[in-house]
């Protein structure tokens, strides 16, 4: 079966513009997560969705960045003002409940110039 | 901030050599899991140890859970180039992921 999938792979922008990154879980999987991983560092959390809502966002470094997650199944990680601190690889990660085994997807790596 | 500290940053091995990985915690997780990512990748689970002094062997890795379960290491045994990659610890508290920054491996034929 597909895993998880992000697009787009990579994304360039300019420092100040609005960014999208999209995540599509595997099918029946109720629980999302996306994660930030800059450069030599592990994941860092940002956010936990259960189903619709979001029920852990204390990883969102700040109010520029926000997600949804509107049917339960596919999320969009949306950044706003970019800056060139947000280069990263930002990582989806899915499981069936909470507290299962997460399965990640690629990541898109976004280079804000 | 990490919780968990890999040692070493980056490991360099003859393939056929043993290498160990070590995963420091300053904080008591329910469970603490094994990943091996790859470029382009992301993070795919090896194993997950839940009980202090626990060792789960798995082909021609050894893992093993401190008996405060703090820390763990991550032991490969004859190491081929295919074990190449990064490895990385991660504490887990119910959904939470706590990630370590890593340990890149690399085996040269």
């Amino acid at each position: 079966g597909a895993g998880v999938s992000q697009t787009p792979s990579n994304k360039v922008t300019e420092k100040g513009k609005y960014v999208e990154l999209r995540c599509d879980p595997i099918s029946g999987h109720t629980a999302l997560y996306w994660y930030r991983q800059s450069l030599g560092q592990g994941p860092e959390f940002l956010i936990y969705f259960q189903g619709t809502g979001a029920a852990d966002d204390s990883g969102l470094p700040n109010d520029r960045f926000f997600a949804v997650r509107p049917e339960g199944s596919v999320s969009t990680l949306k950044i706003q003002r970019t800056e060139r601190g947000d280069s990263a690889v930002y990582l989806c990660a899915s499981s069936l409940r909470g507290d299962n085994e997460q399965f990640f997807g690629p990541g898109t790596r976004l280079t804000v110039l | 901030t990490q919780l968990l500290e890999q040692s070493p940053q980056f490991l360099s091995i003859q393939e056929g050599e043993n290498l160990t990985v070590y995963c420091n915690s300053s904080s008591v997780f329910s469970s603490l899991q094994w990943y091996r990512q790859e470029p382009g990748e992301g993070p795919v689970l090896l194993v997950t140890v839940v009980t202090g002094g626990e060792v789960k062997k798995l082909k021609r890795l050894t893992f093993q859970f401190g008996d405060a379960r703090k820390d763990s290491s991550l032991h490969i045994t004859a190491a081929q180039p295919g074990d190449t990659g990064l490895y990385l610890c991660a504490g887990a508290n119910d959904y939470k992921l706590s990630f370590g920054a890593g340990t890149t491996v690399t085996v040269r034929a």
